[in-house]
């Protein structure tokens, strides 16, 4: 079975912290993806990465960052937390296979709140 | 206006019943998932469909390409069943390399005893 895991199940940091979410998936995928998961606005791409050291702006970066120093890690950066970043986190992955995108595998969720 | 438009946005039923959700979406798009998310957080992927009709267990999910529209059907629904359905398209030759994937704002579902 496909593993995606999220190093934690609920964070509770400090404004102005630097918040450091991991990701990490044991198949080989090419392709991993950070969203946030808010009530009424449904999930949100953050960041993408489609190869290691390789990163991609999603629809709302903004007070983001990620890195990909390894294929099967990809960490997500809150660089100052703020309490608009309280929110569900939600990592995934997925791979092409004969030039088809295949299954989505998603992480468990990181439950964040800033105070 | 959303690419990606679920309906309804919240459905209570009894156990046994028959469950429809519907997913329409406006992009071309290459496929679309229909996917779990139980109280908690963590998301499973049901079905990726491009065409036609694919079942699994008592789950069945149809897509019209031309209409672009999508259903989810649960046969025989069970309290287990309670859960946020979403819908997700991947849009067509957005961009080299990852396709990205578009969600519906997911619709909850309680089954009740």
């Amino acid at each position: 079975d496909v593993k995606v895991t999220q190093s934690s199940r609920y964070l509770v940091k400090r404004t102005g912290e630097k918040v450091f979410l991991e990701c990490v998936q044991d198949m080989d995928h090419e392709n991993m993806f950070w969203y946030r998961q808010d009530p009424g606005l449904g999930l949100r791409l953050i960041y993408f990465s489609y190869d290691v050291k390789m990163k991609e702006k999603g629809d709302i970066p903004e007070g983001y960052s990620v890195s990909r120093e390894k294929k099967e890690r990809f960490s997500l950066i809150l660089e100052s937390a703020s309490t608009n970043q309280t929110s569900m986190y939600l990592c995934a992955s997925s791979f092409l296979a004969g030039g088809v995108w295949l299954e989505a595998f998603f992480g468990q969720g990181t439950r964040l709140t800033v105070v | 206006k959303n690419e990606v438009e679920q309906s309804p946005q919240n459905l209570t039923a009894q156990e046994g019943e028959f469950i429809t959700i519907n997913c329409s979406y406006s992009v071309g798009i290459s496929a679309l998932h229909w996917l779990q998310q139980h109280p908690g957080g963590g998301i499973v992927s049901l079905f990726m469909l491009s065409s036609g009709k694919k079942k699994h267990g008592r789950l069945i999910a149809t897509i019209n390409i031309q209409e672009k529209h999508s259903s989810l059907h649960i046969t025989a629904s069970h309290p287990r069943d309670s859960a946020v359905y979403i819908c997700a398209v991947r849009r067509k030759n957005i961009i080299q390399g990852a396709q990205k994937l578009v969600f519906g704002q997911g619709t909850r579902l309680t089954i009740n005893p």
